[in-house]
């Protein structure tokens, strides 16, 4: 069964530091989201991605965060200037389209960064 | 989004079936009802939604209550690989909304 991968499996970077966190979908998926899940809360949604463009974002992804889809295949999360609380499990997920009942989210194992 | 409730944690023995309630009383007309489940440490995995009628598919079973105020998810023959958080969400489908993990029960399967 098709699957979305993401990589690194965990990184750890310094405070100030840019990261950038790597996903590659499956790949007749449309629709792609990053989640993050800070250690012993709830999995937060962060931003969805459609046709080359920000579809919604919530309120934690300010200026720090980037998306992009440099290519056919990855779908990469930037954090410009890397903060302690930004340490979490970061989940990339896909999705063939919109219509959910045809098509439910899928996620990845994640990336856990860890901010020193 | 409709409100779900669910409770903390559940125990289940191997090999009973896990049966796991949610809550969604205010949920309307057009909105499914999604079970996801995290296994610990790992990404969320979709186990399976539905709208009003019974859903099973290889993982478990979705019965949703005629009014549509309250669903459950069964296990039929639990396992240990089955312990994990099990999410119920009520979203629209074919909208922007995203999905929206609350905290979940924290199904145990026991020995």
């Amino acid at each position: 069964e098709p699957e979305v991968t993401q990589t690194p499996s965990h990184q750890v970077t310094q405070m100030g530091q840019e990261v950038i966190l790597r996903c590659v979908p499956i790949s007749n998926h449309l629709y792609f989201y990053w989640y993050r899940q800070i250690l012993g809360q709830k999995v937060e949604f962060l931003v969805s991605f459609y046709n080359n463009e920000i579809s919604e974002k919530s309120e934690i992804f300010d200026d720090q965060f980037s998306v992009e889809r440099p290519d056919g295949s990855n779908f990469t999360l930037k954090i410009r200037s890397t903060k302690l609380e930004d340490s979490a499990m970061y989940f990339c997920a896909s999705s063939a389209n919109r219509n959910r009942q045809s098509s439910p989210l899928h996620f990845g194992n994640g990336t856990r960064l860890t901010v020193t | 989004d409709a409100k779900t409730t669910q409770p903390p944690s559940m125990d289940c023995a191997e090999g009973r079936a896990a049966n796991l309630p949610c809550n969604h009383s205010t949920i309307s007309g057009n909105e499914y009802v999604y079970w996801y489940r995290q296994i610990h440490s790992q990404g969320p995995q979709y186990i399976i939604h539905g709208l009003k009628n019974n859903e099973t598919n290889e993982m478990a079973s979705l019965i949703i209550t005629e009014d549509r105020k309250s669903s459950t998810l069964i296990l039929p023959h639990a396992t240990l690989r089955d312990t994990a958080v099990y999410y119920c969400i009520a979203l629209p489908p074919n909208t922007g909304n995203q999905f929206y993990f609350g905290t979940g029960t924290s199904l145990t399967v026991i020995p």
